[in-house]
């Protein structure tokens, strides 16, 4: 069974960089199928999604400017980096198994999430 | 950006009630709606994918359909275990989007 889990800082402080980490476990993250997802959720507000990558990044505009992932075939495990952050930025953070390559595209396997908050 | 509208926002209901949620797109999707689960402290669940096709191993209870842009996520005879948030997401255009979320309280 595919196990993923993110680590990284809890805290980070306005102008800097979040830099998250999710290992992969119990599986391959080489992969023609599937892509490796970054999901975001802010305290009281739904989904969305951040990016995927594979050999190729996918970024949603909304962040574009700011994200770079990254992934480590060696170790097993995909990044996230997004830069300047602010206050708007604070959410739980997951990674996920994104299905890209044939529609539906979705996302059918999870971390459990890390919260992320952005404070002096 | 593709909206989705999820309704209601919360819900109360007892064990053995069917419930329906909704989500409506604000254009044309075909069929590529998704639903997760999320329970507190859990990774999000995928359930439902393709607007109508269940995820293997989830219950049959679960059942998704479609008319035009609206999506509706039933559940038939409500388990304990169902009380969580439902999550839809579209993935006709990039982004992807979620809805804002359906929490299931027990009454």
């Amino acid at each position: 069974q595919l196990h993923l889990q993110e680590s990284g800082p809890g805290l980070v402080r306005p102008s800097e960089t979040l830099s998250l980490t999710c290992n992969v476990s119990g599986g391959s993250i080489i992969s023609e199928t599937y892509y490796w997802a970054w999901i975001r959720q802010p305290p009281g507000k739904g989904l969305e999604w951040i990016g995927s990558i594979s050999g190729n990044t996918y970024y949603n505009p909304s962040v574009k400017s700011r994200v770079a992932m990254s992934v480590d075939l060696s170790k097993n495990h995909f990044s996230l980096k997004l830069r300047s952050v602010t206050a708007a930025d604070t959410a739980v953070y997951f990674c996920a198994r994104h299905r890209a390559t044939r529609q539906p595209e979705f996302f059918d396997f999870w971390g459990l999430g890390t919260l992320v908050t952005v404070s002096a | 950006d593709i909206q989705m509208t999820q309704s209601p926002a919360s819900l109360s209901a007892s064990v053995g009630d069917r419930v329906t949620i909704t989500c409506r797109a604000s254009q044309t999707i075909s069929s590529y709606l998704n639903w997760y689960q999320q329970k507190p402290g859990k990774a999000p669940k995928l359930l439902i994918y393709g607007a109508s096709n269940l995820q293997s191993g989830v219950p049959s209870r679960f059942s998704g359909s479609r008319s035009g842009t609206v999506f509706t996520l039933t559940i038939n005879s409500l388990q304990v275990e169902d009380f969580a948030t439902y999550h839809c997401q579209q993935s006709y255009n990039s982004p992807l989007t979620f809805g804002g979320g359906t929490k299931v309280e027990i009454k």
